[in-house]
């Protein structure tokens, strides 16, 4: 089992592109979270996916949008590029069991720098 | 909003025990989880705690939950070089906004 893979691993863009990041959850994973994680920071949260919906959402501005595909996998789209957008782009897949606590499992993440 | 708050740094000698330390103001929190972050690597959870449990042990690895002070320590018995990390803290609130959190602890082996 791969586990959780994102795609690109790293990315360098210009400010006011667009971008596109993937992400494949663990297999048997229906649940899809986006986190970003600046340097020297902890993750912050984006948004989450289930059954193709956005299901939960952060702090963050309408430039961040995202999708899941039946098959689980999920993108994240960032739109009109800021220098303040570069960081790690962290995928979290997870399967919710009532009572035992959302176990995410993290993939290795997308490095975007934007210039 | 929620915060979670972390030291930035814990060095401690080979052999030795090491307790990373994390404290959260969200009074809701339903889990709480501890996170390894070796570098270029994403996240690996460590383990997690329920808020109603109090402590949780897990072979090296202990977690103690004081809910009262919204206090939460990691316990790595025996520390080893390839323990060498950051560890975050991370909390679900009741909201369930996803999680939240603190900027992490790097944890340096001294030989």
């Amino acid at each position: 089992d791969a586990g959780v893979t994102q795609s690109p691993t790293h990315l360098i863009k210009t400010r006011g592109q667009q971008v596109t990041l993937r992400c494949s959850p663990k297999s048997g994973h229906d649940t899809v979270s986006w986190y970003q994680q600046a340097l020297g920071q902890g993750p912050q949260f984006i948004f989450q996916y289930y059954e193709e919906e956005e299901r939960q959402r952060g702090n963050f501005p309408d430039r961040f949008s995202g999708h899941q595909f039946p098959n689980y996998s999920s993108e994240l789209n960032v739109n009109a590029l800021l220098l303040g957008d570069s960081a790690l782009y962290l995928c979290a897949s997870s399967f919710f069991l009532q009572g035992s606590g959302e176990k995410l499992l993290f993939g290795s993440g997308t490095q975007l720098s934007v210039l | 909003g929620e915060d979670v708050e972390q030291s930035l740094f814990l060095s401690v000698r080979e052999g030795d025990s090491s307790v990373i330390n994390c404290t959260y103001t969200d009074s809701s929190s339903t889990y709480l989880y501890w996170y390894k972050q070796e570098p270029g690597a994403g996240l690996q959870l460590l383990t997690y705690i329920f808020s109603n449990m109090d402590m949780k042990q897990d072979q090296r690895l202990t977690v103690l939950l004081n809910k009262k002070d919204k206090h939460l320590s990691l316990r790595i018995a025996d520390t080893q070089t390839g323990d060498s990390a950051i560890y975050f803290c991370a909390e679900r609130g009741g909201g369930a906004d996803g999680l939240t959190f603190g900027k992490g602890t790097h944890l340096i082996i001294q030989p």
